[in-house]
């Protein structure tokens, strides 16, 4: 039972690059989360999905798209990566009101 | 919109000591949630309260969802070096599915 799986751990891309973070989970859990964490920021939300097929905006969702492809699968795609998109992600599944996170990935843009 | 504070920021505190820290928000929350941070890994839940004016225990820790609803209160009994690490409250919207974070306080221990 691995719980919420991110890929990749770490990342580093160019300003201008792409790239889609990937997160499963194989709680069976309905709704998933991504959030960002800066030093000194706590952690902030992305982007949230309440159920398979929806999809809804949190704090801090600008540059950012999502895809809930299954009910285990929610993606994370920077079209054109920032410098301002430096950070740690984590991506979380929830279950009777209690989120569990993955390890994170940690993503330099240059 | 909406936003959680925490207090205090940061704690140095000597092993044996008892600690408390809080987390107030402006607005109504359904469920609070505490969850500690170590370096390099995700959040891990600690306590989930549910209910106005509940108390809930874990081990050494024992939380409190206000009965104003907008804040919560976690204590850690006789620390151990092993509590160093960033705590965090968050805050769900039920209706909304949506569960914002304060920033955390920073915890270290001094043996």
């Amino acid at each position: 039972n691995a719980g919420v799986t991110q890929t990749p751990k770490f990342q580093v891309l160019k300003t201008g690059q792409s790239m889609t973070l990937q997160c499963a989970q194989d709680m069976n859990h309905n709704s998933m989360y991504w959030y960002r964490q800066d030093p000194g920021m706590g952690l902030r939300l992305i982007y949230y999905s309440a159920s398979e097929g929806t999809t809804d905006k949190g704090e801090v969702p600008n540059g950012y798209n999502v895809s809930r492809l299954n009910k285990r699968e929610f993606s994370l795609r920077l079209e054109s990566a920032a410098p301002s998109q430096t950070s740690v992600y984590f991506c979380a599944s929830s279950e009777f009101r209690s989120l569990f996170f993955g390890s994170g990935t940690q993503l330099s843009v240059l | 919109g909406q936003q959680l504070n925490q207090s205090p920021q940061s704690m140095f505190i000597q092993e044996g000591e008892d600690v408390s820290m809080n987390c107030t928000s402006s607005s109504i929350f359904n469920t609070w949630l505490w969850y500690k941070q170590e370096p390099g890994e995700g959040p891990v839940l600690l306590i989930a309260l549910y209910k106005a004016g509940e108390l809930t225990s874990n081990g050494r820790l024992t939380a409190q969802f206000g009965i104003t609803r907008k804040d919560s209160f976690l204590n850690i009994s006789a620390s151990i070096p092993s509590d160093v690490g960033i705590y965090f409250c968050a805050g769900l919207e039920t209706s909304y599915d949506k569960v914002i974070f304060g920033p955390g306080t920073s915890l270290s221990v001094i043996p």
